[in-house]
C-alpha cells in the first residue's frame, strides 16, 4: 500500500495565483516525521521543510506554508503568489520512528508557474 | 564537504558491463541512503546504511545489485552486468539521524544503459 498519495500528478497556475499541493499519508506508527522536497529542473532534490507527528502547528515561510492534519493524515503544501522560479516537482515524504530505515515518497507533484 | 556528493555525475554503459556509483555524504552524517529515480517517475528506496549496522538491503531490485559503505563514510553502489531497465538517476542521501531527521540529497548520476 502506499503510504504517502499526492494525488495531483501536474499542476498548472498563471503566476501570482496560490496553489496548494496536497499529501495524505498512511501510518500505523504515533511517532513519524513528514518532510517536503523540491525537485527543479536541475535534478537535486531540496530539502524544503520536515515535521514530527506531536506538531500540529503550521507552519509558514516566506510564501510557503504547510498545514498538517492528522485528523485527515494530511500535510499539504501552500504557494502564495506562485512565481516562475517555483516551478518544479515537488515530493511529499514520510518516515517512521519505529523503522527509520528510509524515507516513503509520495509520486510528486508537478508544478509549472506561466509567467 | 558542505554537501553530498556524487560521481560520476553522468554515465554511459553497454549493457552487461559492471558499474560503480559512489557517494560522498555529508560530514558527520551517520545514515545513508540509495534511492533511484525512473524518468518522470518517483523516489524507489534501494538501500540504507546507518553507521556500523548491518544495511537495510530490502530495496534492491536484484542481487545484480549491490552497496558498501567504508568507514562509515563513503558509499560505493555496483550494479553488475548492466541492463538497460536499470538507465535512471541514482539519488544518494545522508542524514544526522536515521529518518527522524532531514536527508540531503546529492545531485545524482544519470546512468544510461546502452
Amino acid at each position: 500500500a502506499q503510504k504517502v498519495t499526492q494525488a495531483q500528478t501536474e499542476i498548472s497556475v498563471v503566476e501570482k495565483e496560490d496553489v496548494t499541493l496536497d499529501c495524505v499519508y498512511e501510518t500505523r506508527d504515533t511517532t513519524y516525521y513528514l518532510f517536503w522536497y523540491k525537485q527543479p529542473p536541475s535534478g537535486e532534490l531540496v530539502f524544503l521543510i520536515r515535521r514530527n507527528s506531536f506538531d500540529e502547528q503550521n507552519e509558514i515561510s516566506g510564501r510557503y506554508s504547510w498545514n498538517f492534519q492528522k485528523s485527515t493524515s494530511s500535510f499539504n503544501f501552500t504557494i502564495t503568489a506562485s512565481q516562475v522560479v517555483d516551478s518544479a516537482v515537488y515530493f511529499c515524504a514520510l518516515s517512521e520512528a519505529n523503522t527509520g530505515n528510509q524515507f516513503y515518497f509520495g509520486t510528486g507533484t508537478s508544478l509549472t508557474v506561466i509567467p | 564537504g558542505a554537501g553530498v556528493s556524487q560521481s560520476p555525475s553522468n554515465k554511459v554503459t553497454e549493457k552487461g558491463k559492471d558499474v560503480e556509483l559512489r557517494c560522498d555524504p555529508i560530514s558527520g552524517h551517520t545514515a545513508l541512503y540509495w534511492y533511484r529515480q525512473s524518468l518522470g517517475q518517483g523516489l524507489e528506496f534501494l538501500i540504507y546504511f546507518q553507521g556500523n549496522s548491518a544495511p537495510d538491503k530490502s530495496g534492491l531490485p536484484s542481487d545484480r545489485f549491490s552497496a558498501e559503505r567504508t568507514g562509515g563514510s563513503v558509499s560505493t553502489l555496483t550494479i553488475q552486468r548492466t541492463q538497460q531497465e536499470d538507465s535512471a538517476v541514482y539519488l544518494c542521501a545522508s542524514s544526522l539521524v536515521s529518518g527522524l531527521s532531514a536527508a540531503f540529497f546529492g545531485q545524482g548520476t544519470r546512468l544510461t544503459v546502452v
